[in-house]
């Protein structure tokens, strides 16, 4: 295994603007998790896929966040019209099925800065 | 809903010292405990787990975490610490449909010599 990778690694954007992130899981990992994580705070859920279907959005995840995973691999996050509350560590993560069984691979995550 | 509460931001400690960090979590129903931990500069890691079974469980590297239904708590113990354990550590829960883990804020353990 490779490991999950992310890109970009750190994204500086002005508010307003749209910014759009991957994440590439382990090969043959069924399940993806995308996680935001700010300062002083530990990881909060915002939504994973099960193969290419979105099965749990977090309420976090407002309607200017859309994620996708096209044909089960990897994944896109997309934040629309940014604002300075967004500013955060954007990690993924993949798995091989629930949580409680396998382990979650952690990306090095993608550092949103909105200026 | 679950919840994670760990009670210390930094835990300073020296080098052989052991140390323990606090974890307490809240649950109406049954609940898989995690801890992991992410080393400067590097992505979160499993550190251990407590899915079922014996209540102490012990990772690779020398730390161990009980879990105590009663006092709903899950704290991570090390008898001797390392420079090398620096690091932050989060203690996590996953519901027993384990679609999702919910974090703590995360302690952070600075090893001194």
């Amino acid at each position: 295994d490779t490991g999950v990778s992310q890109n970009p690694r750190h994204k500086i954007t002005k508010r307003g603007q749209n910014v759009t992130f991957r994440c590439d899981p382990i090969s043959e990992h069924n399940r993806l998790y995308w996680y935001r994580q700010t300062l002083g705070q530990g990881p909060e859920f915002l939504t994973y896929f099960q193969n290419e279907a979105q099965l749990e959005k977090s309420r976090l995840l407002s309607d200017r966040f859309s994620a996708e995973r096209p044909k089960g691999s990897f994944s896109t996050l997309e934040i629309q019209r940014t604002e300075q509350g967004d500013s955060a560590m954007y990690l993924c993560a993949s798995s091989r099925g629930l949580a409680a069984t396998y382990e979650q691979y952690f990306g090095p995550g993608t550092r949103l800065t909105v200026t | 809903a679950q919840s994670v509460t760990q009670l210390d931001s930094q835990v300073p400690v020296f080098e052989e010292a052991p140390v323990e960090l606090r974890c307490n979590y809240s649950s109406s129903v049954s609940v898989y405990l995690f801890w992991y931990v992410q080393y400067p500069n590097q992505g979160l890691q499993l550190l251990l787990k407590y899915l079922s079974g014996s209540t102490l469980v012990e990772s690779i590297n020398g730390f161990e975490a009980e879990f105590n239904k009663s006092q709903t708590s899950f704290h991570l113990r090390k008898p001797s610490v390392h420079i090398s354990d620096t690091a932050e550590y989060f203690c996590a829960v996953s519901d027993n449909y384990g679609n999702k883990l919910v974090f703590g804020a995360g302690t952070i353990l600075r090893v001194k010599s």
